[in-house]
């Protein structure tokens, strides 16, 4: 079945600062890859997401980059603010009916 | 905007009580999802539904069963409820297929005594 691995488990960075978080997979039918933010406190609430037809996806000082080759995902965020401090989940979909989701990242940024 | 609610932001039960969780879509979505979420293994499928009456076992059905029977509303059974389901339970509601985003309720802190 669908397994996907997220790195790190934790991130810790200067506001700012970038921070990249990855996702590897081993299905090769997957073809949907959301990210989904946690904040303290609340449910996770999608992002921003990638279709396999498309490399990269920018949305302000987020971007998700696809390797579908190399089969893996990242999700980088750029000038850090301390309201991006959330947990990151990754997650994938297409091989079967449901989404799999990634252990999650824990992103704070220190002001 | 999607609004997706759960009856109880924190639960306290006895072990072997029968334990219900609610959740309610205002979207009228066709799908529904419960998750647990436990630190250090992140959002693992219980049971989801996509229409009314119908469900399907997702990574970790065992001990849990679930109820649809209106289109808004899927509740999260535990028949006899066990230490090792204290949890944080997640309910999802999305429209359509796999690619459509799930709106996620803020989610219930059970912890079972």
């Amino acid at each position: 079945g669908e397994n996907v691995e997220q790195h790190p488990s934790t991130l810790s960075v200067q506001e700012g600062d970038s921070a990249v978080i990855k996702c590897t997979y081993s299905d090769s039918a997957s073809n949907y890859f959301p990210w989904y933010k946690q904040e303290l406190g609340k449910g996770p609430q999608l992002i921003i997401d990638i279709r396999s037809n498309v490399g990269e996806k920018k949305d302000q000082r987020i971007a998700v980059t696809l390797n579908k080759t190399a089969k893996h995902f990242s999700l980088h965020i750029t000038e850090t603010q301390p309201e991006d401090s959330a947990v990151y989940f990754c997650a994938l979909g297409g091989g079967s009916e449901k989404l799999v989701f990634g252990k999650g990242t824990k992103l704070t940024v220190n002001p | 905007d999607v609004k997706v609610t759960q009856s109880s932001r924190y639960l306290v039960k006895r072990t072997g009580e029968k334990v219900f969780l609610e959740c309610v879509q205002d979207m009228d979505h066709e799908n529904m999802f419960w998750y647990r979420q436990d630190p250090g293994l992140g959002l693992r499928l219980i049971y989801f539904s996509y229409d009314v009456k119908m469900k399907e076992k997702g990574d970790i059905p065992e001990g849990y069963s679930v109820s649809r029977e209106k289109k808004e509303r899927f509740s999260l059974i535990l028949e006899s409820a066990s230490t090792n389901q204290t949890s944080m339970y997640l309910c999802a509601s999305s429209s359509g297929g796999v690619r459509e985003t799930q709106y996620f309720g803020p989610g219930t802190r059970l912890l079972v005594l």
